[in-house]
């Protein structure tokens, strides 16, 4: 079974740009989450979705940063204007159903802002 | 937000030692999660805990819930090179739509 897939793996960008990440969960996943990885830290939650409606998004920037479900699979993460403190790795994961269902975590996206 | 204190923050250790590691909370949890993630790596889910006082195993790895719901611990027995990593303990509130939250992870180096 194919995991969680991201791309790209890695984006440098200089700050006031903007970025977009990509996420193809685990087929068959109805829940699918975006967290931020600051080096040092545990992920935190961005967003989660549950299909393609969005189920919490207390802790997503929202001035700064959008995310779309459209057809409840794919999922894309937009940071614009990006900021030198969005440096941090980008994880997208997947479950079957909501929590507490198991996540599957993808590789993940490094971002550097300069 | 809410907080995972995990220790210890890291540790160096010799191949063939057991290794323990922990996590407390000021809050209850009913769900204690151990992951490890390698570098480059999204985490890896180890074990899951759903009760209190529950024990768990996964092969060399041991976890526990704690009976207060506020603390888990994770032994890992005759540690191997490829256990070198970083393990975070995860806690999820109540079921359903509650943010699953880390601790900041314990770095383990293993010196053949």
């Amino acid at each position: 079974e194919a995991g969680v897939a991201q791309s790209p793996r890695y984006k440098i960008i200089e700050k006031r740009q903007s970025v977009a990440f990509w996420c193809n969960p685990i087929s068959g996943h109805a829940t699918l989450y975006w967290y931020q990885q600051i080096l040092g830290q545990g992920p935190k939650l961005l967003i989660q979705f549950q299909n393609n409606g969005v189920v919490d998004d207390s802790q997503l920037p929202k001035d700064r940063f959008s995310a779309e479900r459209l057809k409840g699979v794919d999922s894309t993460l937009k940071i614009q204007p990006a900021k030198l403190e969005d440096s941090a790795v980008y994880l997208c994961a997947s479950s079957l159903s909501p929590p507490p269902d198991t996540q599957y975590f993808g590789p993940g996206t490094r971002l550097t802002v300069l | 937000g809410q907080q995972l204190n995990q220790s210890p923050q890291s540790m160096f250790i010799q191949e063939g030692e057991d290794v323990s590691m922990n996590c407390t909370s000021s809050s209850i949890f009913n769900t204690w999660l151990w992951y490890k993630q390698d570098p480059g790596e999204g985490p890896v889910l180890l074990i899951a805990l759903y009760k209190a006082g529950e024990l768990t195993s996964n092969g060399r790895l041991t976890a526990q819930f704690g009976i207060t719901r506020k603390d888990s611990f994770l032994n890992i027995s005759a540690s191997i090179p490829s256990d070198v990593g970083i393990y975070f303990c995860a806690g999820l509130r109540v079921a359903g739509n509650t943010p699953l939250v880390f601790g900041k992870g314990t770095r383990l180096s293993v010196i053949a």
